[in-house]
C-alpha cells in the first residue's frame, strides 16, 4: 500500500514569491491534514479537512495561507507571499477519519522543506 | 489541552531495553496516549496507543501509570534504526488534534 505522497521535497524560493505543497493522501482516507514543523519542534496543526471540508483551520494564518482539497483527495497548501519567517518542514498527513475520536491513527508523508531566502 | 512532559534526549545500549517516559498528569479520563516516532528527515511514525490498559504490538510495549498520570513506552530491544525523536501525545476524546511537544530523542549506541 502506497504511504502519503508529498511533492516537492524540496523548495527554495526568495521572499515574496509564491510557493505550493502538493499531497496525496492513503487511498480511501476521509481525513487529511496539513503540519508545519519548525527546526526542533514538533509538528503543529494549520488545517484538517474531513473529505472536502475544512473542520479546523484555525491555526491557519489566512492573510497568506491557503489550502484546498478538491474532490475530497489531493490537496495543496500554498503561501503567498512566502515570508523568510516560513521556512520549516510541511508535513501532510491522512486518516480512515471513520474511527472514534482519540483512536484514529494519523499517517504522515515525508514533508516538504521550505528555504526561504 | 491537556499536555505532555518528556525528557528531552535519552541513550541506550544496542540490543537492550529502553523506557521512554512521558508524564501527563492533567490527563481526563477519555483522553488516549498516543506514542508517534520520527527518524530523521521522515515524518512522524506511528508506534503504539492506549487509554487504560498496557498494550503491545510489534514495534513496542506501552505501560500506563494505574492513575494514568504517566505511562512509558518500551523498546525491548532497541537497535540503531530505533533513533529517532518520540512524542507523546494525548489525543482529546471528541477531537483528531494532536498536539506535539517537542518529544524525546533517542540516541542508540552501537
Amino acid at each position: 500500500e502506497a504511504g502519503v505522497v508529498q511533492s516537492p521535497r524540496y523548495k527554495i524560493i526568495e521572499k515574496k514569491q509564491p510557493v505550493a505543497f502538493w499531497c496525496n493522501p492513503i487511498s480511501g482516507h476521509n481525513t487529511l491534514y496539513w503540519y508545519l514543523q519548525n527546526l526542533g519542534q514538533g509538528p503543529e496543526l494549520l488545517i484538517r479537512y474531513e473529505n472536502e471540508e475544512a473542520v479546523d483551520d484555525s491555526q491557519l494564518p489566512k492573510d497568506r495561507f491557503s489550502a484546498e482539497r478538491l474532490k475530497g483527495v489531493d490537496s495543496t497548501l500554498k503561501i503567498q507571499p512566502a515570508e523568510l519567517g516560513d521556512s520549516a518542514v510541511y508535513l501532510c498527513a491522512s486518516s480512515l477519519g471513520t474511527a472514534k475520536p482519540g483512536t484514529d491513527t494519523q499517517y504522515f508523508g515525508p514533508g516538504t522543506r521550505l528555504t526561504v531566502l | 489541552d491537556a499536555k505532555t512532559t518528556q525528557p528531552n534526549s535519552m541513550e541506550s545500549n544496542e540490543e537492550e531495553p529502553v523506557h521512554l517516559p512521558c508524564n501527563h498528569s492533567t490527563i481526563s479520563g477519555t483522553d488516549y496516549i498516543h506514542w508517534y516516532r520520527q527518524l530523521p528527515s521522515q515524518g512522524p511514525e506511528y508506534v503504539i496507543h492506549g487509554l487504560t490498559s498496557n498494550v503491545n504490538n510489534r514495534m513496542a510495549s506501552l505501560a500506563i501509570a494505574e492513575d494514568r498520570k504517566s505511562s512509558t513506552l518500551i523498546l525491548h530491544r532497541a537497535t540503531l534504526r530505533d533513533a529517532a525523536v518520540y512524542y507523546c501525545i494525548l489525543l482529546t476524546s471528541g477531537t483528531y488534534k494532536y498536539i506535539f511537544g517537542t518529544g524525546t530523542r533517542l540516541k542508540v549506541l552501537a
